[in-house]
């Protein structure tokens, strides 16, 4: 069975510009969320998205964006980017809700130079 | 609102020796626990998880945590600790229905020859 695929796996970005990353989750999952992880916040939760509607969103700007598509594949766009954008960005899926835990993908490392 | 707190930033054992890392969490009722690790440059994996079946989970890699209500706590213990088990350890707490992930800040375990 195969596993949370996120794809690029690296991607370097100039300030202003945008990105879009892509997540294919487990198959028959149809919960997808996404994290930002960085040295000085951590693991922070940007959104979650089930059967293509956002159910949860975190604290994050308007430049993050996301969405899901009827296979349940996911993809997040940042706008404008900026240095602090830089960090490993991680998806995580799972069949429905997170109370048994979510599987996670290896993760975009976005570097914004 | 539901957190955790994992008491120690860094943790180092040697070869052979017990692991263990502390987490604390904060939660109105029972909550859905997890501990996951991060290998360098790589997503999370879950070792296990809380879900109120049984207070004392097992999991993978010889790994087994405590939840006791009383102290508030879930912390995680290992036997003996290998050298492959050198990595950073979050303890997790999922919220709003078990959508959302809230990650501590994570532990650095480190394990010398």
């Amino acid at each position: 069975k195969a596993g949370v695929t996120q794809t690029p796996r690296y991607l370097i970005k100039t300030r202003g510009q945008q990105v879009t990353l892509s997540c294919s989750p487990i198959s028959g999952h149809r919960s997808v969320s996404w994290y930002q992880q960085t040295p000085g916040q951590g693991l922070q939760f940007l959104f979650e998205y089930f059967s293509e509607t956002q159910r949860n969103k975190g604290n994050f700007p308007g430049r993050f964006s996301g969405r899901q598509f009827s296979n349940s594949r996911s993809e997040m766009n940042v706008s404008t980017l900026e240095l602090g954008d830089s960090a490993l960005y991680l998806c995580a899926s799972n069949p429905q809700t997170g109370y048994d835990g979510y599987t996670f993908g290896s993760g975009t490392r976005l570097t914004v130079v | 609102a539901q957190s955790v707190t994992q008491l120690d930033s860094h943790v180092s054992v040697s070869e052979g020796t017990p692991v263990l890392l502390r987490c604390n969490y904060s939660s109105s009722y029972s909550p859905s626990l997890f501990w996951y690790v991060q290998h360098p440059n790589k997503g999370l994996q879950l070792l296990l998880k809380y879900t109120s079946a049984a207070t004392l989970v097992k999991g993978i890699n010889g790994f087994e945590a405590e939840f006791k209500k009383s102290e508030t706590s879930f912390h995680l213990t290992k036997p003996s600790a290998h050298m492959s088990d050198a990595a950073e350890y979050f303890c997790v707490v999922s919220v709003l229905y078990g959508n959302k992930l809230v990650f501590g800040a994570g532990t650095i375990l480190r394990v010398k020859s």
